[in-house]
């Protein structure tokens, strides 16, 4: 079945330092969502990537989808402590189940001030 | 938050109780979701609904029994359960449901499970 890996597990950097997760696919997706859990939360939707190779810009976030549409990046430029959290990339398959989100493990982002 | 709630928050239940989560959302959506969220593991799906008819089931043991009653609400019955059943459970909703696409969803703020 469809498998998405997610790297790093975990990663802790100083306010003001960039961070990166990315996100893998043994398959090709119909598109990738990304979201972010904040400890003790529950998983809030961030952005949608849906085209081969697009490029999505919330701000300090940049997310990217790769050509082959089976990887997938989150960026974000100067942490800030509010964006301590765990990000999950979530893939939907190609080929009749594309509702179905496989998630990725997440990385735990942590800033320290 | 409040567009989608679950109750109870917490809940800790022997394997032989009976116990059920509820789960409401009241932004208007068409279809709702369980995933389990267990440390170290990616978030599975369980089931969908769409305009309560379950439109999947991902290889979920028969200990876990789904009810859809309506669009706005959704319920998980729980019995015979093992400590291995021990995660969060997780309701969401989307705007509509389409095999052939995935739209965002909405999360509750789950249910912790702890089965002793």
């Amino acid at each position: 079945g469809q498998q998405v890996m997610q790297i790093p597990q975990y990663q802790h950097v100083q306010e003001g330092e960039d961070f990166t997760t990315y996100c893998n696919s043994s398959t090709t997706l119909s598109n990738i969502q990304w979201y972010k859990q904040r400890p003790g939360g529950h998983p809030v939707f961030l952005i949608q990537l849906v085209k081969s190779g697009e490029v999505k810009k919330q701000k300090r976030l940049t997310f990217q989808f790769g050509e082959a549409k089976k990887n997938s990046s989150l960026h974000i430029t100067a942490t800030q402590t509010t964006d301590v959290g765990t990000y999950f990339c979530a893939g939907a398959g190609s080929g009749g189940s594309n509702y179905k989100l496989t998630f990725g493990k997440g990385t735990l982002l942590t800033v320290n001030p | 938050e409040t567009g989608v709630t679950q109750t109870p928050r917490h809940l800790v239940m022997g394997m032989t109780n009976k116990k059920s989560l509820k789960c409401e959302q009241h932004l208007g959506h068409n279809a709702m979701y369980w995933y389990k969220q267990s440390a170290k593991k990616p978030l599975e799906l369980m089931f969908v609904y769409s305009l309560e008819e379950r439109v999947e089931n991902n290889s979920v043991p028969s200990r876990f029994s789904p009810e859809c009653p309506n669009s706005s609400h959704l319920f998980l019955h729980l019995h015979t359960l093992q400590p291995e059943d021990s995660a969060l459970y997780l309701c969401a909703s989307s705007q509509q449901f389409l095999a052939e696409t995935s739209y965002e969803q909405y999360f509750g703020p789950g249910t912790r499970l702890t089965v002793t």
